[in-house]
């Protein structure tokens, strides 16, 4: 069974930038999330695809956008990058379009933001 | 809007004795809770979760936790902590009624264990 892998593991862009971080669902897995987190504190749901839509989304700038592939593999994209975007990016994968909480997730990718 | 509260930034133990991490939350309705841990260079990884039933509730690496509505809290507790637990600890809660926003997470609980 392969877990959840994202690339890259770490960036660094400058301010103004855009970026894009991807993600491979675990097996079997029909639903993706993304979340933020910023040094020192808990992930920020950003938003959720599943079966190629997007079905959740938090507090977040229309700068923060995502996709999903018939794979279910998906991609975070951040326009206009700024410094408070400096953060681990982290994916999970899950099976169903409900939360139940049941997320896999992988290691993150770390964007620094100069 | 819900919330979750983990009073404890960083807590210090000794290897062999009792650990216990407090979560409170905050939310209209039972939420559906959970304990989630991330080691250095690791995602992060599901502890146990609480939905219904019984209100402790086991979990892997010997931890388990108890859920008291009157206090609003989910409290992750372990008997005997290994050097290997030491990490971040997080908390966090997703509405139960069905929907897909997202899990709420506390600011996590730095565990350091002591030789």
């Amino acid at each position: 069974e392969t877990g959840v892998t994202q690339s890259p593991t770490h960036l660094i862009k400058t301010r103004g930038q855009q970026v894009t971080l991807r993600c491979s669902s675990q097996s079997g897995h029909n639903t993706v999330s993304w979340y933020q987190q910023a040094l020192g504190q808990g992930p920020q749901f950003i938003f959720q695809y599943y079966r190629e839509e997007e079905n959740g989304r938090g507090n977040f700038p229309p700068r923060f956008s995502g996709l999903q592939f018939p794979n279910y593999s998906s991609e975070l994209n951040v326009n206009a990058l700024e410094l408070d975007d400096s953060a681990l990016y982290l994916c999970a994968s899950s099976l169903g379009n409900r939360d139940t909480g049941e997320l896999f997730f992988g290691e993150g990718s770390r964007l620094t933001v100069l | 809007a819900q919330s979750v509260t983990q009073p404890d930034i960083h807590i210090t133990v000794s290897e062999g004795a009792s650990l216990e991490l407090r979560c409170n939350y905050s939310y209209g309705a039972t939420p559906y809770l959970f304990w989630y841990v991330q080691s250095p260079g690791q995602g992060l990884q599901l502890l146990l979760k609480y939905f219904s039933g019984d209100t402790l509730v086991q979990g892997i690496k010997g931890f388990e936790a108890e859920f008291k509505r009157s206090q609003s809290s989910f409290n992750l507790r372990k008997p005997s902590v290994h050097w290997s637990d030491a990490a971040e600890y997080f908390c966090a809660v997703v509405d139960s009624g069905g929907g897909a926003d997202g899990l709420t997470f506390g600011k996590g609980t730095h565990l350091i264990i002591q030789p």
